[in-house]
């Protein structure tokens, strides 16, 4: 079935020692967002690639990077994290930005010790 | 910026009951979508419901529905005939209907959980 992949499902890292999270589609979507989803918050947009155009939501922070080296994958890039780093990590996708449904992925469950 | 606010963290209902979850949100803008995103333990967020600004019906699917009331900015999902299997966190969600780059997130609530007794 087509979906969106997200591994590893769960990911335990140091403070300060970088982790990479992986997003995968087989819906041949063309936007890819990653949001951030802290115990008993929303979920919270950090960025989104149209195509190959990235954009930056303007408070998210210098230590998450974003790339997409193809239309299929997504990574999610945690230069040094720290204890306020640990979240859900969602990864959605949208045919483009006139499809208004978003499809979302199981999500990365991140722990920073 | 648009906000979204759901107040109430947990609900429960009585399998085969009806309940319902309230959302409100607030906006300047005249056109824009709302969405009911549901997220089972463990499992990725799906789509239960989304409406339209511009319409004045009520969304429905099968058992769920809204009451949109756009003046009152408020958006609520009554689920009927409630499932052991509908119990999850829900999320209620704005989407600007004016597209950019920058529109097309969705603003989520901080979601309600919902637990069904048997």
């Amino acid at each position: 079935d087509a979906m969106v992949i997200q591994n590893p499902r769960y990911q335990v890292t140091q403070f300060g020692k970088p982790v990479t999270l992986s997003c995968s589609q087989t819906l041949n979507h063309n936007v890819m967002y990653w949001y951030q989803q802290k115990s008993s918050q929303a979920p919270k947009l950090l960025f989104h690639y149209y195509d190959k155009d990235f954009n930056n939501e303007a408070d998210t922070p210098d230590n998450f990077q974003s790339r997409r080296p193809n239309t299929s994958f997504c990574f999610l890039d945690i230069r040094s994290p720290g204890l306020g780093d640990a979240a859900m990590y969602l990864c959605a996708t949208s045919r483009d930005y006139l499809e208004n449904e978003q499809f979302f992925g199981p999500g990365t469950r991140l722990t920073v010790l | 910026a648009q906000t979204v606010t759901q107040s109430q963290p947990e609900m429960s209902v009585q399998e085969a009951e009806t309940v319902t979850l309230s959302c409100t949100y607030d906006t300047s803008e005249s056109d824009y979508y709302l969405f009911w995103y549901k997220q089972p333990p463990s499992r990725q967020m799906i789509l239960v419901i989304r409406q339209e600004a511009y319409k004045q019906q009520n969304a429905t699917e099968n058992r769920f529905s809204v009451n949109f009331q756009k003046a009152a900015k408020s958006f609520s999902l009554k689920i009927s005939d409630s499932q052991l299997g509908d119990a999850a966190m829900y999320f209620c969600a704005y989407r600007s209907a004016f597209v950019t780059g920058a529109n097309s997130k969705l603003t989520f609530g901080k979601g309600i959980t919902l637990s069904v007794r048997p």
